[in-house]
């Protein structure tokens, strides 16, 4: 059984760091490509960015919004994501999802979700 | 960036009822578009990808048509287990966008 599960979320002031961490199983995780995505309270969903496999060189894309801010990493040893998120701003209060896709561009397998709450 | 619309955003529909919801693309995406199933406190899951292909385990009374700019996600025969909200989602440029969803509900 496939399974992603985030751990690292909570109650965090604005301008601080957190990493959440996304750990899969029941899968070849080395062959993915891991996203991440958020969801704000009462929102759609708006997509982060993730992690190419290794064999498509690790490279990354990110969303405008995060971008410089945020950084996707891979632990294929350890079939765990990353997503450090540093200088949170009370708009970066979301539940983070981490997925996993054959390419990245659309999501096959997701997990629970994490709750991040950036507030002073 | 490629602004995503979807309509209606609410919709009320009864079980057996057959259900379209319709997205916009605000340019050309080709086929390159996944639909999404997301309950309240859930993770979305994925339906549809590549605007017609079913995914993994997805029954047959979804389905997906459409290319260009715009798609279709039916559900022939609404059942109890599909009240929820769906999502549609470029692939074709980054950012990867988000329709703003529809809410299908009694």
């Amino acid at each position: 059984e496939v399974q992603l599960v985030e751990s690292g979320g909570g109650l965090i002031k604005p301008g601080r760091s957190l990493r959440l961490s996304c750990t899969g199983s029941g899968f070849n995780f080395g062959d993915y490509a891991m996203s991440w995505f958020r969801q704000a309270p009462g929102k759609g969903l708006e997509w982060v960015g993730f992690i190419r496999n290794n064999a498509y060189g690790g490279t990354t894309e990110y969303a405008a919004s995060v971008k410089g801010r945020f950084t996707i990493s891979r632990d294929d040893s350890k079939t765990i994501a990353y997503l450090q998120t540093n200088s949170l701003k009370t708009e970066d209060t979301a539940v983070y999802y981490c997925s996993a896709g054959t390419t990245g561009w659309y999501s096959d397998y997701w997990g629970q979700g994490t709750l991040v709450t950036v507030s002073s | 960036d490629i602004q995503m619309t979807q309509s209606p955003s609410t919709l009320s529909a009864s079980v057996g009822d057959r259900v379209t919801i319709t997205c916009r693309a605000s340019q050309s995406i080709s086929d390159w578009l996944a639909w999404y199933q997301q309950k309240p406190g859930k993770a979305p899951t994925l339906l549809i990808y590549k605007a017609s292909t079913l995914g993994s385990g997805v029954p047959s009374r979804f389905s997906g048509s459409g290319s260009g700019t715009e798609f279709t996600l039916i559900i022939s025969s609404l059942q109890p287990d599909d009240f929820a909200t769906y999502y549609c989602q470029q692939y074709n440029t980054y950012p990867l966008t988000f329709g703003g969803g529809t809410k299908v509900d009694i």
